[in-house]
């Protein structure tokens, strides 16, 4: 089964910083990748879809890598802002499923 | 606003209450989704329903029963519920059940089972 590892749990970063948030994937036979943000007691906002022939997103200050071959994707966010405090999940999408498998996410918090 | 409307936010309830959560969306789709949030966990997948026909079942227990009645609302029934139970229960939508397809998710309901 697929298992999604998102380290650190939590991250603080002053204001104005460059930041990078890593998952990892243990099968790398997926369909695609997102990243969502989720906001306390929110639902979840779709940020970046990455599809397995891709390498990479960007939308605005965010961009997301993917390397499937190591099973690893990176959210780098760019200028940090007080707003950008979230918490941010990845997610794959294994062929041939329904599912999503999410990791637990990383609480990020931007110190202003 | 995404386009995905849950009521309730917050419900607490006995393990003996009947209760229902409401999921509405707004964006013309033609699948929804509801999945579980608890603390420190993964979200969960439970059921998937797709032209309002369930298409997956995730060895939810049987005391979780969806309602999907037409293509923009979806129900999650409780009843008997234990403690374990409590959580952040999401609801989602997408143009279709694929594989590319991005999720559209409500706020969710804080579900807290005393």
């Amino acid at each position: 089964k697929q298992e999604v590892t998102q380290i650190p749990a939590a991250l603080s970063v002053p204001e104005g910083e460059n930041l990078v948030l890593n998952c990892s994937f243990t099968d790398s036979a997926i369909y695609n990748l997102q990243w969502f943000r989720q906001d306390p007691g929110k639902g979840l906002t779709s940020l970046l879809l990455i599809q397995s022939s891709q390498r990479e997103q960007t939308s605005g200050r965010l961009n997301a890598s993917l390397d499937k071959s190591s099973g690893r994707s990176t959210l780098y966010i760019a200028a940090s802002q007080p707003g950008d405090s979230a918490t941010y999940l990845c997610a794959v999408r294994g062929t041939g499923a329904n599912n999503l498998f999410f990791g637990t996410g990383t609480r990020l918090t931007v110190i202003p | 606003e995404t386009g995905v409307t849950q009521t309730p936010r917050h419900l607490v309830m006995g393990m003996t209450n009947k209760k229902s959560l409401k999921c509405e969306q707004h964006l013309g789709h033609n699948a929804m989704y509801w999945y579980k949030q608890s603390a420190k966990k993964p979200l969960e997948l439970m059921f998937v329903y797709s032209l309002e026909e369930r298409v997956e079942n995730n060895s939810v227990p049987s005391r979780f029963s969806p309602e999907c009645p037409n293509s923009s609302h979806l129900f999650l029934h409780l009843h008997t519920l234990q403690p374990e139970d409590s959580a952040l229960y999401l609801c989602a939508s997408s143009q279709v059940a694929g594989l590319g397809e991005k999720l559209f998710f409500g706020s969710g309901t804080q579900l807290s089972v005393l």
